[in-house]
């Protein structure tokens, strides 16, 4: 069955603490894995798609990595508007109609 | 460029009552779906639309029923309420395979 398991439920950082976020999936064929931010009250904003492992993106302070049975999502000194819930999710290749997600991870940077 | 739209923001319902979540979007995708959030559950997906006039069942479908009439526009139905599906529920679209765009969401509460 295809799982997507993130880790820790939740992250509590001193602002300028590094630190890493991971995501374990267990997909037959993974096309793609995706990463997202949600605030409280709204809708997950888009952050970055992984498609192989070995891949890295970033976007300011966040840095996106793909290994062959998990992400991370790197945080560099973080800031007190980092505090959010990071989803991660994976495209499977024989079925690229749907994303299955994780149950996230909730992250508060204290100023 | 208003993206993911979604009404009403908030509705309370009671026990047996029906009603309709709308979600426009102004991107022109062809792929939509509805999800639902619950603690500690994650994003769940009840159903999914590939293209106008068409629709197919998630993980989640027993209790809802959609419609694709445009392309533009994805409804969820709810035809007999149940406490069950007090939840947080959103709609995104997107173009095969990229990155989701979420609306807001709709909080649902079944009395």
């Amino acid at each position: 069955e295809d799982q997507v398991t993130q880790s820790p439920e939740a992250l509590r950082l001193q602002e300028g603490e590094s630190s890493s976020l991971n995501c374990s999936y267990t997909v037959s064929g993974l096309r793609g894995l995706f990463w997202y931010r949600q605030d409280p009250g709204k809708g997950p904003e888009f952050l970055f798609t992984l498609y192989s492992a070995g891949e890295e993106k970033e976007k300011e302070r966040l840095k996106a990595t793909l290994t062959k049975k998990e992400s991370f999502l790197h945080i560099t000194a973080p800031k007190p508007e980092d505090s959010a819930t990071y989803l991660c999710a994976v495209q499977a290749s024989y079925n690229t109609d749907k994303l299955i997600f994780g149950t996230g991870t909730r992250l508060q940077v204290f100023p | 460029n208003a993206g993911v739209t979604q009404t009403p923001k908030f509705r309370v319902l009671k026990t047996g009552q029906s009603m309709t979540l709308l979600c426009a979007q102004d991107m022109n995708h062809e792929y939509m779906y509805w999800y639902r959030q619950d603690p500690g559950m994650g994003l769940r997906l009840i159903h999914y639309s590939v293209g106008e006039g068409t629709t197919a069942k998630g993980e989640v479908p027993d209790g809802y029923n959609v419609s694709r009439l445009k392309k533009q526009n994805f409804l969820l139905g709810l035809e007999s309420a149940a406490p069950s599906q007090t939840s947080v529920y959103f709609c995104a679209s997107n173009e095969g395979g990229y990155g989701y765009t979420f609306g807001s969401g709709t909080r649902l509460t079944v009395v």
